[in-house]
């Protein structure tokens, strides 16, 4: 069974970088079973997708993000990231680390991390 | 972008109670839908994938069906456990998205 650790800063300044780290055990990152995903919660709102990777190097961002995201995999560590550049207050939300299949969709997620935007 | 509008945002029942969610797609989404449960503080759990398919372990009382636009996730007998907050998910384009999601409260 797949599971995910996301690991964060917890607060960044209003125009910084958000990096976020996903950590994956159970399965091997670089298999061609499984996709990589990220997903935000902003506290009290709906669930934004922002992106998926496939080992094959495919990436599929949310546009809504305006090219602000990089997704990116550390096969050496097992790890997939989020690089979320010149954030603002509107990036504050339960970020979540998920792992799916083309047949069935996301299915195995971490307990999420809260990053704050504030300055 | 596909909408999907789940209702109702929030339901209350009882132990032993059959109750049923449902989400509608704003275009033909064929059967790519997930049904996720979440609780407070906790990694959400997926459900249900392609609109009726249980993940191993989940129990039989939970259910899926429709097709197209229309799905819905019923839940026959509801146990202590299941009140949490449900949502469903359309994989059949990008980007993926989410309904609203459904409260499920004790009475």
């Amino acid at each position: 069974q797949v599971q995910l650790q996301e690991s964060g800063p917890g607060l960044v300044k209003p125009s910084q970088t958000l990096s976020l780290i996903c950590t994956v055990s159970g399965a091997s990152i670089s298999s061609t079973n499984y996709y990589w995903s990220l997903i935000r919660q902003p506290a009290g709102k709906g669930m934004e997708w922002i992106g998926r990777m496939y080992p094959s190097g495919g990436v599929y961002y949310n546009a809504s993000l305006r090219s602000r995201a990089i997704i990116s995999l550390d096969t050496s560590k097992n790890q997939f990231s989020l690089t979320l550049n010149s954030v603002t207050t509107a990036d504050t939300a339960v970020y979540y680390c998920s792992s799916g299949t083309q047949h069935q969709g996301l299915h195995s997620w971490g307990q999420g991390v809260l990053v704050t935007v504030s300055s | 972008d596909i909408q999907m509008t789940q209702s109702p945002s929030s339901l209350s029942a009882s132990v032993g109670d059959r109750v049923t969610i449902t989400c509608r797609a704003s275009q033909v989404i064929s059967n790519f839908v997930v049904w996720f449960q979440q609780k407070p503080g906790r990694a959400p759990k997926s459900l249900i994938y392609a609109t009726s398919t249980l993940h191993s372990g989940v129990p039989s009382r939970f259910s899926g069906s429709g097709s197209g636009t229309d799905f819905t996730l019923t839940i026959s007998g509801l146990q202590f456990e299941d009140f949490a907050t449900y949502y469903c998910q359309q994989y059949y384009t990008y980007p993926m998205t989410f309904g609203q999601g459904t409260r499920l409260e004790m009475k």
